[in-house]
């Protein structure tokens, strides 16, 4: 099955510098690449996603850049906030999964004020 | 907007006793799933579902069992609750395409469950 590496794990940043999370992954089939944001004791929800005809895609603060060829994609967020403190997971997954997606460990990312 | 329900936030619970964790979504949604996180784990898949009555093995479903017997109802269920089950328990939903495109999962507020 699909295997998705997520780093780093923890990530700090002071408040208006940037982020940066990385994910490879391993089947060459995936074609959706959800980021998910979860704050501390919510449930997670979809912040941004990607399909494999398109390399990147933004949406305010955060974009999100696929490399087919490498198998790797990457959360990008400027500008940072205190809110944007949460975990971040990756996820990939192709048709044939019925829907499953294969999720990365999770990074937390803390912004300092 | 899609609602995600999950019987109960906070659970606890004696080693051996048989637990039911209960998930329900009210968007018509063909596939469910359950998973746990863990610290440092991420979210683990236990098991999900496709269909009405149909059920598939996630990564982890050893000591755990399923049952879908109406679309916007998935339970999970621990037929012998153990202290390594202590966890937090997450269900999701999402739509089936007829192109089988994979599409958002959404999220229920999670059971947090505790064996003593």
């Amino acid at each position: 099955g699909e295997n998705v590496e997520q780093h780093p794990s923890t990530l700090s940043v002071q408040e208006g510098d940037s982020a940066v999370i990385k994910c490879t992954y391993s089947d060459s089939a995936s074609n959706y690449f959800p980021w998910y944001k979860q704050e501390l004791g919510k449930r997670p929800q979809l912040i941004i996603d990607i399909r494999s005809n398109v390399g990147e895609k933004k949406d305010q603060r955060i974009a999100v850049t696929l490399n087919k060829t490498a198998k790797h994609f990457s959360l990008h967020i400027t500008e940072t906030q205190p809110e944007d403190s949460a975990v971040y997971f990756c996820a990939a997954s192709r048709g044939s999964t019925l829907g499953r997606l294969y999720f990365g460990r999770g990074t937390q990312l803390t912004v300092w004020p | 907007d899609v609602k995600v329900t999950q019987s109960s936030r906070y659970l606890v619970k004696r080693t051996g006793e048989k637990v039911f964790l209960e998930c329900v979504q009210d968007m018509d949604h063909e596939n469910m799933f359950w998973y746990r996180q863990d610290p440092g784990l991420g979210l683990r898949l236990i098991y999900f579902s496709y269909d009405v009555k149909m059920k598939e093995k996630g990564d982890i479903p050893e000591g755990y069992s399923v049952s879908r017997e109406k679309k916007e109802r998935f339970s999970l269920i621990l037929e012998s609750a153990s202290t390594n089950q202590t966890s937090m328990y997450l269900c999701a939903s999402s739509l089936l395409t007829l192109r089988l495109t994979p599409e958002t999962q959404y999220f229920g507020p999670g059971t947090r469950l505790l064996v003593l």
